[in-house]
């Protein structure tokens, strides 16, 4: 199975910050990654797809990057709507894997 | 627009099996690829499976010897069995779809709300 790992973790930020969350892979995926947004007790929502496209829908404040086995989001001016846990999610081979998940919290 | 609505029983008996259905309404269960993912409490998220529109279906390895999806077309519904569950299945269980018709997976544009299954006596 394909391992994805997210960091950090956790990490705290304010309203207008420049969030940076990493997902790294343990094999090459190509760009088949894509990105959600869940809040709690919600289901996720679709950010991001086949590495860097936007989800129609989705603020442009939301951007992906990478390819291979190291892929970026990065939302650029957080707003209080964007306080969530966000996935990263595999989509080259199967089993499908999710990443552990980045809290971002309000500092 | 396309919407899903997971149904099935909140509570299950360990050893027992654990069925729900997903129905879809706004458009056709016809194409894509549509998905069971979980969530344990305060955890992270897990594929189970999908059931391609023509049927094929493809499950996650560590469940596959108790998880069977299918597809009823003319309801527009797909299910999820799980047999043998211990509490280790308690969780939140999304219905999901994924965005691409056809070819490589792109993600899950379309989800459930979620129904939340508890294994316990």
């Amino acid at each position: 199975d394909i391992q994805l790992t997210q960091s950090p973790s956790f990490l705290s930020a304010s309203v207008g910050d420049r969030v940076t969350i990493t997902c790294r892979a343990s094999q090459g995926i190509s760009r088949y990654l894509a990105w959600y947004q869940q809040k709690p007790v919600k289901a996720p929502k679709l950010l991001i797809y086949s590495a860097s496209t936007l989800q129609s829908g989705v603020p442009s404040r939301f951007s992906g990057s990478g390819s291979g086995t190291e892929f970026t989001l990065t939302i650029s001016g957080l707003q209080p709507e964007d306080f969530a846990t966000y996935y990263c999610q595999h989509l080259n081979s199967y089993p499908l894997t999710f990443g552990g998940g980045t809290k971002v919290e309000i500092k | 627009q396309v919407q899903l609505q997971e149904s099935g029983p909140g509570l299950v008996k360990p050893s027992e099996a654990l069925s729900l259905t997903c129905t879809v309404s706004g458009g056709s269960i016809n194409y894509y690829y549509w998905s069971w993912i979980r969530q344990a409490p305060g955890k992270g998220l897990e594929w189970i499976g999908y059931v391609y529109y023509t049927g094929s279906t493809n499950y996650n390895p560590s469940l596959k010897s108790r998880v069977t999806i299918s597809l009823d077309t003319p309801k527009n519904q797909f299910s999820l069995s799980l047999t043998s569950v211990t509490a280790a299945d308690t969780a939140l269980y999304f219905c999901a779809r994924d965005k691409a018709e056809a070819g490589p997976r792109l993600g899950f544009d379309v989800w459930g709300h979620g129904t939340t299954v508890t294994v316990s006596s």
